[in-house]
């Protein structure tokens, strides 16, 4: 168990729907990373928050929007979803540039 | 750009040593991660090197050559539950992490 804690676990909707998925950071841990993988891919960093800003932008795309919350956990909101955003959708913590440990996961999937 | 190559699969025996190699060219380098992951879970890390040379942790080392761009993990004494993917990630900026697309293990008895 990492300490980092990511909800729902599973989730399954329609094309063109709105979803948010949920992430808690180690206790410390200021910085808190998402990442997509889709089936049999890498993983693809989308976007870091430190302390409450965003830091770091990376494949995100402009349907996705995410915030971090003064008591540190983050959400992650997908919108306008497409059959292509079946993915897994991992949530990671660390203090500033430690190692980053890895949430167990949301597993979403678009019909 | 940013490229991160690892080998897609590779397969060895219980007991065996095997080395996963990782070439990268990242236009900003603050070190090199392996992780460990298993079908459906998080990745859990394994290794991190800055400094060129090896990095021993029990059955697992690795190896880090910044001028060559070239890392790679070596497993020993393989077990069946080694058996997974094993990503190499190179952390830019921010603690930014570039992962490659993994290297699926299957280890044989």
């Amino acid at each position: 168990d990492s300490g980092v804690t990511q909800t729902p676990k599973h989730l399954i909707t329609a094309t063109g729907q709105r979803v948010t998925l949920r992430c808690s950071p180690r206790s410390g841990d200021l910085s808190v990373y998402w990442y997509q993988q889709s089936l049999d891919q890498g993983l693809q960093f989308l976007i870091q928050y430190y302390n409450g800003e965003e830091r770091a932008k990376g494949n995100i795309l402009e349907r996705f929007s995410a915030q971090q919350f003064p008591d540190l956990h983050s959400e992650l909101n997908l919108s306008s979803l497409e059959l292509g955003d079946s993915a897994l959708y991992f949530c990671a913590s660390s203090l500033l540039t430690g190692e980053q440990f890895f949430g167990p996961g949301t597993r979403l999937t678009v019909l | 750009g940013q490229n991160i190559d690892q080998p897609t699969e590779m397969t060895a025996t219980e007991g065996a040593i095997v080395q996963i190699n990782c070439t990268y060219q990242t236009s900003g380098f603050n070190g090199l991660f392996w992780y460990q992951q298993h079908a459906g879970e998080a990745p859990t890390f394994l290794s991190y090197n800055v400094l060129d040379g090896l990095e021993e942790k029990g059955r697992f080392s690795s190896f880090l050559s910044r001028s060559k761009g070239y890392s790679y993990l070596l497993l020993k004494e393989l077990q069946m539950k080694d058996s997974a993917s094993y990503l190499c990630a190179v952390r830019g900026g921010y603690n930014k992490l570039i992962f490659g697309a993994g290297t699926r293990l299957a280890v044989h008895p």
